[in-house]
């Protein structure tokens, strides 16, 4: 069973930073670009970064470009995001996701549950 | 920048009627348009992928296609379960990033 499990959310404060992680299993991790897709409860998806297999390609919304950092560890089965410089814009429920292609950015397959990011002061 | 709408914001059907769901691209795309469906308090799940191609486990109720910049995903005879939020999905190759329509909310009658 595909399992993508996120971890690292919480509260914190403008301007300050958060490290997501994304465990996953029961895939080979290293067959499949991953992404961070986020939500705003109530609202719409926004996508927010991906990287394909070997890190050849990577990419970030507009919204998070500089601030934010993907990387993945395939040897451990992990993807991560490094958030810098939040802002209260970042609140959302964050999602790790699996895509279908491992070379290219293509269409999500498998979602985790999301880990809940809160910007506050 | 692709920019992507869906139309209509909100859609009314009864069960058992035909369902029909508009995803317009404001540029020349490519034909690697996805669609999503997701249930209050859940995770999207994939429907389509590459305009038409059902995704694993999908009915067959379910049926997307394109023409030019302007997709549509088909629910041939909606089920109360089909109710939620569909969002379409557009890709780039360069630079690479995904792009989410704002959805189309489906209720039933």
């Amino acid at each position: 069973e595909v399992q993508l499990v996120e971890s690292g959310g919480g509260s914190v404060q403008p301007g300050r930073s958060l490290r997501l992680s994304c465990a996953a299993s029961g895939f080979t991790f290293d067959d499949h670009t991953m992404h961070w897709v986020r939500q705003v409860p109530g609202k719409g998806l926004e996508w927010v970064s991906g990287m394909t297999w070997d890190g050849s390609r990577v990419g970030y919304a507009d919204s998070v470009k500089g601030r934010f950092t993907i990387s993945r560890d395939n040897a451990k089965n992990s993807l991560h995001l490094q958030m810098d410089s939040l802002t209260t814009d970042d609140t959302a429920l964050y999602y790790c996701a699996r895509d279908k292609n491992a070379n290219n950015f293509a269409a999500i397959l498998s979602w985790g549950q999301g880990t809940l990011v809160t910007v506050s002061s | 920048d692709i920019v992507l709408t869906q139309s209509p914001v909100t859609l009314s059907v009864s069960p058992g009627e035909r369902a029909t769901l508009s995803c317009r691209a404001n540029l020349s795309v490519s034909g690697y348009l996805a669609w999503y469906h997701q249930k209050p308090g859940r995770a999207p799940r994939l429907l389509i992928y590459d305009a038409s191609n059902r995704a694993t486990g999908i009915p067959a109720r379910f049926s997307g296609s394109r023409s030019g910049a302007d997709f549509t995903l088909t629910i041939s005879s909606l089920d109360p379960e089909d109710c939620g939020v569909y969002y379409c999905q557009q890709r780039s190759d360069w630079p690479p990033l995904m792009i989410f329509g704002p959805g189309t909310k489906v209720d039933i009658k």
